[in-house]
């Protein structure tokens, strides 16, 4: 079984700090995909990262994909109350009976950034 | 999320009962994924299914719990004699194509309850 361990579990900020959040693995993924959920809402995919040491950037948000593809972190700068939720990371990876790909998802990191 | 319809949105149930959740996926995707969520906690894979084809049912108890995506219509998770454990959020995703690096759309989820 491939686990994805995400961290901190729980961080509360104030409005325009700076964090950043873990996704690691001591599997190897083919990809890696980050997810936001809100409450009551399903996950709403942010980025997919593919190659090992890719950076991708999306506003506020910064993705990074270790080199070795078995973990990754997202940077958030200057947050805000809107960037509130359930952070989710995916690992891309064939299924138990190797024929088929599936997402393996790590627990989360509930962040909530408070005005 | 793109387009794939769940429901119903919540599903209460009476313990010894039946719950039939449907998931509409995509336009044009043939590759659906059920996931199960408790509160604060991430997803957790059940089962992959193409058209007409279970994939990959790992994830998923062997008893009581079924799942199907006929040829036509809706993909069905069917929960038989339901318990109390079985409250959860049911999320189903789907994609296009299970390559590397491929993405998931998710629905926003039923919610079903147990009493």
């Amino acid at each position: 079984t491939q686990l994805l361990k995400q961290s901190p579990q729980f961080l509360s900020i104030q409005e325009g700090e700076n964090l950043t959040v873990y996704c690691n693995s001591s599997s190897v993924f083919s990809s890696l995909q980050w997810y936001r959920q809100e409450p009551g809402e399903g996950p709403v995919l942010l980025v997919t990262v593919v190659t090992g040491g890719e950076v991708k950037k999306l506003k506020r948000l910064t993705f990074q994909f270790g080199d070795a593809r078995k973990d990754s972190s997202l940077h958030i700068t200057a947050a805000q109350p809107g960037d509130t939720g359930l952070y989710l990371c995916a690992g891309d990876s064939l299924t138990n009976s190797g024929s088929a790909r599936q997402l393996t998802f790590g627990s989360g990191t509930q962040l909530t950034v408070l005005p | 999320n793109a387009g794939v319809m769940q429901n119903p949105r919540h599903l209460v149930r009476r313990r010894g009962q039946e719950a039939r959740l449907r998931c509409s996926p995509v336009k044009g995707h043939s590759h659906v994924y059920w996931y199960r969520q408790l509160p604060e906690e991430g997803l957790k894979f059940m089962v992959y299914l193409q058209k007409e084809n279970i994939i990959d049912e790992s994830g998923m108890p062997k008893e009581r719990f079924s799942a199907e995506f006929p040829k036509e219509g809706p993909s069905i998770l069917r929960i038989q004699q339901v318990v109390r454990g079985d409250s959860a959020a049911y999320f189903c995703a789907s994609s296009r194509q299970t390559g590397s690096g491929t993405e998931a759309f998710f629905g926003q989820g039923t919610r079903l309850t147990v009493v």
